[in-house]
């Protein structure tokens, strides 16, 4: 079974410009998260979506958003770029995204965002 | 606030050796704890997680780890380390909280096993 699938895989934009990401989780998971991992440091949390449904948000300004389709697939949108914008962004799926989940995530290859 | 702790950026250890990368935690209650490994420009790996039970919980390519309630501590363990455990380690706590649904990572050790 394909694991999750992540694109762009690289990409360079320009400071102002908007970028989205896709994500498709493992067949059967019905949760996605959203992590941004900057050089030199652990994931961030930046969302998770459960069922087409926001369940959390980081602590990320406005300029980021996300949504999830009716297939579960994920895009996460990030306007008005800034040079700190510039990292991997990691997508995450698991089983389930209710309070009950123990389960582990399970993550994508990333998206390498450089903001010039 | 709600933090997960590596005190250690890197740790090298001579293959053969047994091996120990360090995680602490301040989180309430009792967090779901995690360990992932993370391959050059790949994305992360589960290793292993402790949800409840016995303290030492095992997971894959030998690993295994440490739950210390009264220190807030899981610490990853190996007997033998090899040369392809070399990679970047994260240790990672979720909340039990009810609507809590965000992972929170630590910032991630870099094993180096030596030949």
């Amino acid at each position: 079974d394909a694991g999750v699938t992540q694109s762009p895989t690289h990409l360079i934009k320009t400071r102002g410009q908007h970028v989205t990401l896709r994500c498709s989780p493992i067949s059967g998971h019905k949760s996605v998260s959203w992590y941004q991992q900057v050089l030199g440091q652990g994931p961030q949390f930046i969302f998770q979506y459960y069922e087409k449904e926001e369940r959390g948000r980081g602590n990320f300004p406005d300029r980021f958003s996300a949504r999830q389709f009716p297939n579960y697939s994920s895009e996460l949108n990030v306007n008005a770029l800034l040079l700190g914008d510039s990292a991997l962004y990691l997508c995450a799926s698991s089983l389930a995204g209710t309070s009950v989940n123990t389960g582990e995530l399970f993550f994508g290859e990333g998206s390498r965002l450089t903001v010039l | 606030a709600q933090s997960v702790a590596q005190p250690e950026d890197q740790v090298n250890v001579a293959e053969g050796n047994p091996l120990t990368v360090k995680c602490t935690y301040s989180v309430s209650g009792n967090p779901y704890l995690f360990w992932y490994v993370q391959y050059p420009n790949r994305g992360l790996q589960f290793l292993l997680k402790y949800i409840t039970g016995d303290n030492l919980v095992k997971g894959s390519y030998g690993f295994e780890a440490e739950f210390n309630k009264s220190q807030t501590s899981f610490h990853l363990k190996k007997p033998s380390a090899l040369v392809s455990d070399s990679a970047l380690y994260f240790c990672a706590v979720r909340p039990r909280t009810s609507g809590t649904y965000k992972y929170i990572f630590g910032t991630g050790t870099r094993l180096k096993v030596l030949a």
